[in-house]
């Protein structure tokens, strides 16, 4: 089975602070990774697929890097919006999430 | 609109059954792979299981040979037939699409979650 791990597990930020988040899967998985936005009671939100592409109306501040066995998901400018867990995920074989990322205010 | 809609938590007692139905509007389950993921209170996002064809279907270890994951094209619903259930399965269980065409395999639409509680 492919593990995932993610650092750090909790991150306090500001209002417009650079923020990075890093993944790194127990295997080479290519690029087969994605990335999750979820706020409390709510369902997860897909943010980033194939590593670095940005779905669909997701703003251009979030973006994602790295391939085989580490990535990266940065946002530029952290926003009111932004505070949530960020959960990375392996697709290359089955699913498999990472243990999340809480990002709160400093 | 293209979204999921499960149904079917409650409060179970341990040992027993319960199955999920995930109801498909907008895009047609045949045509889609689909898969569960579950978060247990207070935790972080755990895969189930997935349904990439009627029989090619994949588990995880900790459900595994108690959990049927499985659809209905007429009905447009994917189930998760739930066996011998036990206190470590109370979670919020999510339906999601697994997209392949532009994604290749992310879960680009999830449901908005049900509730299982497993307690005597």
């Amino acid at each position: 089975d492919i593990q995932m791990t993610q650092s750090p597990s909790t991150l306090s930020a500001s209002v417009g602070d650079r923020v990075t988040i890093t993944c790194r899967a127990s295997q080479t998985i290519s690029h087969y990774l994605a990335w999750y936005q979820q706020k409390p009671g709510k369902a997860p939100r897909l943010l980033i697929y194939k590593a670095s592409t940005l779905r669909s109306g997701v703003p251009s501040r979030f973006s994602g890097s790295g391939s085989g066995t580490e990535f990266t998901l940065t946002i530029s400018s952290l926003q009111p919006d932004d505070f949530a867990t960020y959960y990375c995920q392996q697709y290359n074989y089955l699913l498999t999430f990472g243990p999340g990322t809480k990002v709160h205010i400093k | 609109e293209v979204q999921v809609v499960e149904t079917g938590g409650g409060l179970i007692q341990p040992g027993e059954s319960l199955r999920l139905s995930c109801a498909a509007s907008g895009f047609s389950v045949n045509n889609n792979y689909m898969t569960w993921v579950r978060q247990a209170p207070g935790k972080g996002l755990e895969w189930v299981s997935v349904l990439y064809s009627d029989v090619n279907t994949y588990y995880a270890d900790s459900v595994k040979g108690r959990f049927t994951i499985s659809r209905d094209n007429s009905k447009n619903t994917v189930y998760l037939q739930m066996t011998s259930l036990r206190a470590e399965d109370t979670a919020v269980y999510y339906c999601a699409r697994v997209e392949y065409y532009d994604t290749n395999g992310a879960c680009d639409i999830w449901g908005q979650g049900t509730m299982v509680t497993v307690s005597s």
